[in-house]
């Protein structure tokens, strides 16, 4: 299958401070890439959708200003995560998908963003 | 607004025993369901992928069916192993390209 990865795997981060996660897809072209948030024995939910070489689109009450995507090529996409809070802490993951012909989502390792 | 649901939440076997977990989702205009494996504090395991049209899909000891009129899905695992303990998570995507709607998954222990 193919391969997604995202980098970093982990990452502590002090209140106010700004932490990028990037997802990159390693042997296919991502026309589309999606941000999930999963908080612990929670399910994964959808922040947003990125489509390469234009404005992401955020869920309903997922702040964009917060929460900026970037998809500048077709194999990378980043999160950063701004002035953050504790609140912010949780798990981040990517998917990605070719977006035609193939139809299966392939997801990166996952990031665990804790913030003091 | 499609809602995925899984049961049970967890579930505990001995070694050996074939289970199965059930997935339904609201809306049966599916495109396609997917099954993963998460591990703790992982990243997810793609299973099994069911299109639209399919019943259903094998893999291994792994067999995932799909009714998608009544809007269910069931994963069966055959002679369960320790190494098969982790999360299940059953996802439908409703439209080709968008993005994948997850249940909260089925915690499952297989003990040895």
């Amino acid at each position: 299958g193919a391969v997604v990865s995202q980098h970093p795997s982990w990452v502590i981060c002090k209140s106010g401070t700004s932490v990028k996660i990037e997802c990159r897809s390693l042997d296919f072209q991502a026309t589309t890439m999606f941000w999930y948030r999963q908080f612990p024995k929670q399910s994964l939910m959808l922040m947003a959708t990125s489509n390469e070489g234009s404005k992401a689109t955020y869920e309903q009450g997922v702040e964009k200003d917060k929460f900026l995507i970037n998809h500048a090529s077709l194999t990378l996409s980043t999160l950063t995560v701004t002035s953050a809070h504790p609140e912010d802490s949780s798990f981040y993951i990517c998917s990605a998908s070719s977006g035609t012909g193939n139809t299966e989502a392939f997801f990166g390792q996952g990031t665990r963003l804790t913030v003091v | 607004k499609q809602e995925v649901t899984q049961i049970p939440a967890a579930l505990s076997v001995p070694e050996g025993e074939n289970l199965v977990l059930n997935c339904s989702f609201t809306d049966s205009a599916i495109y396609n369901l997917q099954w993963f494996r998460q591990d703790p504090g992982k990243g997810l395991t793609s299973l099994l992928l069911i299109q639209s049209s399919q019943r259903e899909q094998t893999s291994g000891r792994l067999n995932a069916s799909l009714d998608k009129s009544s809007g269910r899905s069931t994963l069966y695992i055959a002679a369960s192993q320790p190494g098969d303990s982790a999360t299940y998570l059953c996802a439908v995507r409703n439209q080709a390209g968008t993005a994948l709607i997850f249940g909260k998954g089925t915690t499952l222990s297989v003990s040895s």
